[in-house]
């Protein structure tokens, strides 16, 4: 079975331009979160879907925005971006919402900011 | 703020010793508790997660927690080269939002 995919795998980008990330989630998972990784730091959550609706949303700005659809992949799109946005950005998938905790991630996409 | 805190810089560890990990977390009434591994240039990958206070073994590793300390801890037995690897301790505090900690290098020397 296939995992959680996510696309682009890489791409650079300059200050000030859009960006539009994609996953699909393992087949039978209902839940998306997405998560940005700094290089030496952990996974900062960003946010969550499930059955579509957004559950939860991290400390970023307005300029992140996602959405889920009713083939529950989604989309991350970052507005306006900064140099500080370079990291990678990691899409995880799980069953629903029991609150397990337990994730699935893709092999992120790495934004590189110039 | 919910904080994960892993505070030891990098582990050096010979082949089949034991590698000690530990986590603390800041709130109290977090519930589950997940160790993930992270190879380089690679995704996190769930190897533990633990729930009650106590141990929990899965073949080398094994996972402690103490919720009246805030502690969380892992020990990977029997160390192995393919163990080499950033050790993130998480925390869920709701809806599968976990709370990573900045993670511990592991090294494995044969």
């Amino acid at each position: 079975d296939a995992g959680v995919t996510q696309s682009p795998t890489h791409l650079i980008k300059t200050r000030g331009q859009q960006v539009t990330l994609r996953c699909s989630p393992i087949s039978g998972h209902k839940s998306v979160s997405w998560y940005q990784q700094v290089l030496g730091q952990g996974p900062q959550f960003i946010f969550q879907y499930y059955e579509k609706e957004e559950r939860g949303r991290g400390n970023f700005p307005d300029r992140f925005s996602a959405r889920q659809f009713p083939n529950y992949s989604s989309e991350l799109n970052v507005n306006a971006l900064l140099l500080g946005d370079s990291a990678l950005y990691l899409c995880a998938s799980s069953f629903g919402g029991a609150n397990t905790g337990e994730l699935f991630f893709g092999e992120g996409s790495r934004l590189t900011v110039l | 703020q919910k904080e994960v805190e892993q505070n030891s810089g990098p582990l050096s560890v010979p082949e089949g010793a034991i590698a000690s990990l530990n986590c603390t977390y800041s709130d109290r009434g977090s519930q589950s508790f997940f160790w993930y591994r992270q190879y380089s240039g690679k995704s996190p990958e769930l190897i533990m997660s633990i729930y009650s206070n106590g141990d929990k073994e899965d073949g080398r590793f094994t996972a402690q927690l103490n919720k009246a300390s805030q502690y969380v801890s892992l020990l990977i037995r029997d160390s192995q080269p393919s163990d080499s690897a950033t050790y993130l301790c998480a925390v869920n505090y709701g809806n599968n939002r976990l709370a990573f900690g900045k993670g511990n290098q592991v090294v494995v020397i044969p």
